[in-house]
């Protein structure tokens, strides 16, 4: 069975410090993973990918996120928050199973201090 | 080059009406998704279309829910006899093959009174 969990539905870090935003799945296939953003009414904006290449991918905006099959998680990291970073992250699992199947998690809400 | 573009971006209904929710992937972009995302809430996948098939329902209510992709013009996701549940955002995403990330619109918010 195919699912996301992201560990923490709220994170609050102040400016200038070290983001992580937990990711883990679970699938029965060798899926492909993503982070999204979401901006207040906004759609989602890809940050990155991984699709079985480098285990370490690095996105937009400073983010990267690194690819554990052991520990089944695929974390997302930046090294100092900027305000404009505050939003809502998606971790999403997709499968080509002969359908098509994507999951997503329930969001982790971003909070910024100055 | 446009994204994806949904509309109307609010649409609001009273109950028993029907809604009609448009999107028109990126250019060159043939797979077309539709998700909901209730207040607080990641995003459910509805569906998934190619032009003119209809390749996965399962994230669908059997009921009152239907989507195209016409061969010509946006696809469309309907909605008929609309009840208060149905309230949510709804986002539509293209992509230019399955195995590649989905460019997302800005979403329609449906309300119904």
């Amino acid at each position: 069975a195919q699912s996301v969990t992201q560990l923490d539905s709220h994170v609050s870090v102040s400016e200038g410090t070290p983001v992580l935003l937990r990711c883990n799945y679970s699938s029965s296939y060798s899926p492909s993973l993503f982070w999204y953003v979401q901006h207040p009414n906004k759609g989602l904006q890809l940050l990155l990918k991984y699709t079985s290449a480098a285990t370490l991918v690095k996105g937009i905006n400073g983010f990267e996120a690194e690819f554990k099959k052991s520990e089944t998680s695929f974390h997302l990291t930046k090294p100092s928050a900027h305000m404009s970073d505050a939003a809502e992250y998606f971790c999403v699992v997709s499968e080509d199973t002969g359908g098509f199947k994507t999951i997503f998690g329930a969001g982790t809400r971003l909070f910024v201090k100055a | 080059n446009a994204g994806v573009m949904q509309n109307p971006r609010h649409l609001v209904r009273r109950r028993g009406q029907e809604a009609r929710l448009r999107c028109s992937p990126m250019k060159g972009h043939s797979h077309v998704y539709w998700y909901r995302q209730l207040p607080e809430e990641g995003l459910k996948f509805m569906v998934y279309l190619q032009k003119e098939n209809i390749i996965d329902e399962s994230g669908m209510p059997k009921e009152r829910f239907s989507a195209e992709f016409p061969k010509e013009g946006p696809s469309i996701l309907r909605i008929q006899q609309v009840v208060r549940g149905d309230s949510a955002a709804y986002f539509c995403a293209s992509s230019p093959e399955l195995s590649q990330p989905q460019h997302f619109g800005d979403g329609t918010r449906l309300s119904i009174l």
